[in-house]
């Protein structure tokens, strides 16, 4: 079975610029999470989505938005981008939310790096 | 918001000697979930703990969750140089008895094997 996909796999950008990350989970996998992790830290939590739904949100201004398309994949988007959104943007699936249905199975990841 | 404090930041152990790394909240936990990540990788699920005072067991690695929910430990064995990576606890908070899907993790532990 295929694991969770991320695209693309690096982008360059420059600051004010948007960005659209992409993932798709693991089939049968009704969430998605995105976060973000910087060099040396651990994942941040950005967003989780279930069933279309937003179910979480993490401490991120609102250029940071996301959404759930009805296969489950998800897209994240980043406005008005600053040097500090530099990072790599992970993306996990889980079966839900809660209990042992939210082990999360990461993407290999998209590496943002803006100039 | 929740945070979780993990400790050591670094070990460096040669192959063969034992490996720990403590999580501590502040704040009751619903569970709380292990995670590996190897140099350029992703984090990969390890295990993940629900009991109060629960013990598991993965061959060389022994997971704890603390009797009051609010630490866990992860304790590893005559380490290898597989063993090498980034040890990540990430929790949920224990909110009304609802299990919510945000994860947030430690700073991790970077784990050096020496041959």
């Amino acid at each position: 079975d295929a694991g969770v996909t991320q695209s693309p796999t690096h982008l360059i950008k420059t600051r004010g610029q948007q960005v659209t990350l992409r993932c798709s989970p693991i089939s049968g996998h009704k969430s998605v999470s995105w976060y973000q992790q910087v060099l040396g830290q651990g994942p941040q939590f950005i967003f989780q989505y279930y069933e279309k739904e937003e179910r979480g949100r993490g401490n991120f201004p609102d250029r940071f938005s996301a959404r759930q398309f009805p296969n489950y994949s998800s897209e994240l988007n980043v406005n008005a981008l600053l040097l500090g959104d530099s990072a790599l943007y992970l993306c996990a699936s889980s079966r839900g939310t809660s209990g042992s249905y939210n082990e999360q199975f990461f993407g290999p990841g998209t590496r943002l790096t803006v100039l | 918001g929740q945070q979780v404090m993990q400790i050591p930041q670094y070990q460096h152990v040669q192959e063969g000697e034992d490996f720990t790394t403590y999580c501590n909240s502040s704040t009751t936990l619903s569970n709380i979930q292990w995670y590996k990540q190897r140099p350029g990788g992703h984090p990969v699920f390890l295990i993940q703990l629900v009991k109060s005072g629960e013990v598991k067991k993965q061959k060389r690695l022994t997971f704890q969750f603390g009797e009051a929910k609010k630490n866990s430990s992860l304790h590893i064995t005559a380490t290898q140089t597989t063993d090498v990576g980034t040890y990540f606890c990430a929790a949920t908070a224990n909110a009304g008895g609802t299990s919510y899907g945000k994860l947030t993790f430690g700073q991790g532990t970077i784990l050096t094997v020496h041959p």
